[in-house]
């Protein structure tokens, strides 16, 4: 498959749960990146991966815990998340981080926390 | 610090009718301007880049820096059209994120 890829694309979890949300990515990017896309913010960034090295976190809870093993995949590993945490989480990658290109994003996973 | 604006969450014209989706940006260096398109069930998608100076379906853009505006136009709507429109900046220089306006819906009515 081409593009990027995101899994679950529906996960529906209790506060005490822990899960994740994979995200992969086939266009031989060197720079992956979490959104959070909600009714109250649009779109929030939460983490930006660049050669598998994080180069931001968006002061995000620590609740929320990224992984990038290698530069095409990317994980978010939730745990202990609130109510208020459901909502729709895109992932996108572009070429790196440092130039001004083009983001391509997944379908995104919709989450909702009970 | 880096911000975009889009004044209007949801806009409203006819078909055949010329549509404008206003964005303002505030960066202080010189930022490169994206229009990015989500269409009912699909994935956010770019549609133009201002360095590109593309049309892209009916759509052009023009960075005005003056006005720090972006505003994207197109003069005959088309009921295709109906989306979420985000406007998007990118700084220069490593490290420099995407940051995105809250979006404008855009339906174009029969």
């Amino acid at each position: 498959e081409t593009g990027v890829t995101q899994t679950p694309r529906h996960l529906v979890m209790g506060m005490t749960n822990k899960k994740s949300l994979k995200c992969e990515q086939h266009l031989g990017h060197n720079a992956m990146y979490w959104y959070k896309q909600s009714a109250k913010k649009p779109l929030e960034l939460m983490f930006v991966y660049n050669f598998k090295e994080q180069t931001e976190n968006n002061s995000v809870p620590s609740r929320f815990s990224p992984e990038c093993p290698n530069s095409s995949h990317l994980f978010l590993h939730l745990h202990t998340l609130q109510p208020e945490d459901s909502a729709l989480y895109l992932c996108a990658s572009s070429q790196d981080a440092g130039n001004t290109g083009e983001l391509f994003f997944g379908e995104g996973s919709r989450l909702t926390v009970l | 610090a880096q911000r975009v604006t889009q004044p209007e969450k949801l806009l409203s014209v006819f078909k055949g009718a010329p549509v404008e989706l206003k964005c303002n940006y505030s960066y202080s260096g010189s930022p490169e301007l994206f229009w990015y398109v989500q269409y009912s069930r699909q994935r956010l998608q770019l549609l133009l880049r201002h360095i590109s100076r593309e049309s892209i379906k009916g759509f052009t853009a023009d960075l005005n820096k003056g006005e720090t505006s972006f505003h994207l136009k197109k003069p005959f709507a088309q009921e295709e059209d109906s989306a979420m429109y985000y406007c998007a900046l990118s700084g220069q220089g490593y490290g420099q994120n995407f940051v995105f306006g809250p979006g404008t819906r855009l339906s174009v009515l029969p």
